[in-house]
């Protein structure tokens, strides 16, 4: 069945430092990927889309990669702040499910600390 | 502004009782959808739906029925609650039916004793 992994054990990191998440994905060939971050007691708030086809996608600190070949997203935040400090999902779709509906992974918690 | 809203924060229920959570959306969105969140298990999704009168089985459905009688509101119903029903539940809508963003209402807490 398809499974999608991201790491369960939070991420601490220092303020200024460059976050990295990882999503790894088994038994599922996306057309695109989306991220998004949750913080405690509310719901998920997209950041980025990316596609098969892109390599790389950038908003403002934040920068996403897609390697179809790994099967793996890699997220990061550069100059992290301690307001980055969150809860980060990813998520998939593809022709196979419907690409509207999503598959998410359990997210990975961020920790910045000052 | 964007806006999801979900009829209730927080919610207790006694096993078998009939719950009903409500979810709209001011968007004039299409699609529609149901998730529930449980520690490490991510967000899984209950149902969905395309269009009015629409609705689809999503990856749990079991236990649950969907109704969406206008475009805005989406309602998920529990005919008969049972303690493993305990759960975030988070509502989410989408423009239409090509890839994009989901925006997600801020969630009810089930709690069933």
């Amino acid at each position: 069945s398809q499974k999608i992994e991201q790491n369960s054990e939070a991420l601490n990191i220092q303020e200024g430092k460059t976050a990295t998440l990882t999503c790894n994905y088994t038994n599922y060939s996306p057309a695109y990927l989306q991220w998004y971050r949750q913080d405690p007691g509310r719901g998920p708030v997209f950041l980025l889309l990316i596609r098969e086809n892109e390599k790389e996608k950038r908003k403002e600190r934040l920068k996403v990669t897609f390697d179809t070949t790994l099967k793996q997203s890699l997220f990061h935040i550069t100059a992290s702040q301690p307001a980055d400090s969150a809860t980060y999902l990813c998520a998939l779709s593809g022709p196979s499910g419907g690409y509207n509906k999503l598959i998410f992974g359990a997210g990975t918690r961020l920790a910045v600390h000052p | 502004d964007v806006k999801v809203t979900q009829s209730s924060r927080y919610l207790v229920k006694r096993t078998g009782e009939k719950v009903f959570l409500e979810c709209v959306q001011d968007m004039d969105h299409e699609n529609m959808f149901w998730y529930r969140q449980d520690p490490g298990l991510g967000l899984r999704l209950i149902y969905f739906s395309y269009d009015v009168k629409m609705k689809e089985k999503g990856d749990i459905p079991e236990g649950y029925s969907v109704s969406r009688e206008k475009k805005e509101r989406f309602s998920l119903i529990l005919e008969s609650a049972s303690t493993n029903q305990t759960s975030m539940y988070l509502c989410a809508s989408s423009f239409s039916r090509g890839v994009n963003e989901q925006f997600f209402g801020p969630g009810t807490r089930l709690t069933v004793l």
